[in-house]
C-alpha cells in the first residue's frame, strides 16, 4: 500500500529535550515536506526537501531541523524544544511540490511541558 | 505572498442534502493548482479534488464537486447527499507551478446532522 509512515503518533517531551519524529514514504517520491497544524492557522510549512541532499526552509523553520539522507526518509528534528513547538505535525510527500497534491503521513500529536 | 481564505469556520448539513464550502485566494499568477482536502476525526489529510487552473472545466469526484470561479479567485467544494462519514475540517490549498509548497486556509468544520 502507498503511504507515508510518520511516527510516533502522539509524543509527550520536556523542554529542551532533544526529539525525533520520523516519515518515510514507499512511494518513490522525490519531494517531501513538513508542516506543522495549529488551531485557526491551517497548516504551515516548516522544511521541504526537493531529493537526497537537498532541504530548505519552509514558511517556520525556527527551532527545526530536518535531514534527507536517503530518498523514503525526512525525519524532523527539535534540537531543544520548546512549548511553542506544541502541535500537530505532518510529514507530506508527492512526486512533485505542486501539481499532484501531498500524501499526508498520520501526524504526530506533540505537547512540549 | 499568497493567502487563502475560508471564511466559515463551521458549517452544518442534514444528512442527504447539499452543503457548499467556500474558499477564496489571492494570486497574481495564472498557472496554479487548487485543492480541498479532508481531515476526518483521525486526523489523517484525505485529497478530496484537485483543480489545475487552466481548466475550465469543474473538477467532480463523486458526491464532490468545485465551483471555480478564476476571475473571482473562488473555489467553493459542493458536497452531495451529505453522509455521515463527510463530517470532518475541510482545509482549501493553493499552489503556484512550480512552487515548492502549498498553501492551507484554516479550515471549515462540517457537522453531518443525522
Amino acid at each position: 500500500e502507498a503511504q507515508v509512515t510518520q511516527n510516533p503518533r502522539y509524543l509527550i517531551t520536556v523542554t529542551g529535550k532533544k526529539l525525533t519524529v520520523t516519515c518515510s514514504q514507499n512511494m518513490n517520491h522525490e519531494y517531501m515536506s513538513w508542516y506543522r497544524q495549529d488551531p485557526g492557522l491551517g497548516l504551515r510549512q516548516i522544511y521541504y526537501s526537493m531529493n537526497v541532499e537537498v532541504t530548505d526552509k519552509g514558511d517556520v523553520p525556527e527551532g527545526y531541523k530536518v535531514s534527507r539522507k536517503e530518498k523514503r526518509n525526512f525525519p524532523l528534528i527539535l534540537e531543544s524544544p520548546s512549548p511553542n513547538q506544541t502541535s500537530l505535525y505532518f510529514c507530506a510527500s508527492s512526486p512533485t511540490p505542486v501539481g499532484y497534491g501531498y500524501t499526508f503521513g498520520s501526524g504526530t500529536r506533540l505537547t512540549v511541558v | 505572498a499568497q493567502t487563502v481564505t475560508q471564511s466559515q469556520p463551521e458549517m452544518s448539513v442534514q444528512e442527504a442534502e447539499t452543503v457548499t464550502l467556500s474558499c477564496t485566494y489571492d494570486t497574481s499568477e495564472s498557472d496554479y493548482y487548487l485543492f480541498w482536502y479532508k481531515q476526518p476525526p483521525s486526523r489523517q489529510m484525505i485529497l478530496v479534488i484537485r483543480q489545475e487552473a487552466y481548466k475550465q472545466q469543474n473538477a467532480t469526484e463523486n458526491r464532490f464537486s468545485v465551483n471555480f470561479q478564476k476571475a473571482a479567485k473562488s473555489f467553493s467544494l459542493k458536497i452531495s447527499d451529505s453522509q455521515l462519514g463527510d463530517a470532518a475540517m475541510y482545509f482549501c490549498a493553493y499552489g503556484r507551478t512550480g512552487a515548492n509548497n502549498l498553501f492551507f486556509g484554516t479550515g471549515t468544520r462540517l457537522t453531518v446532522i443525522p
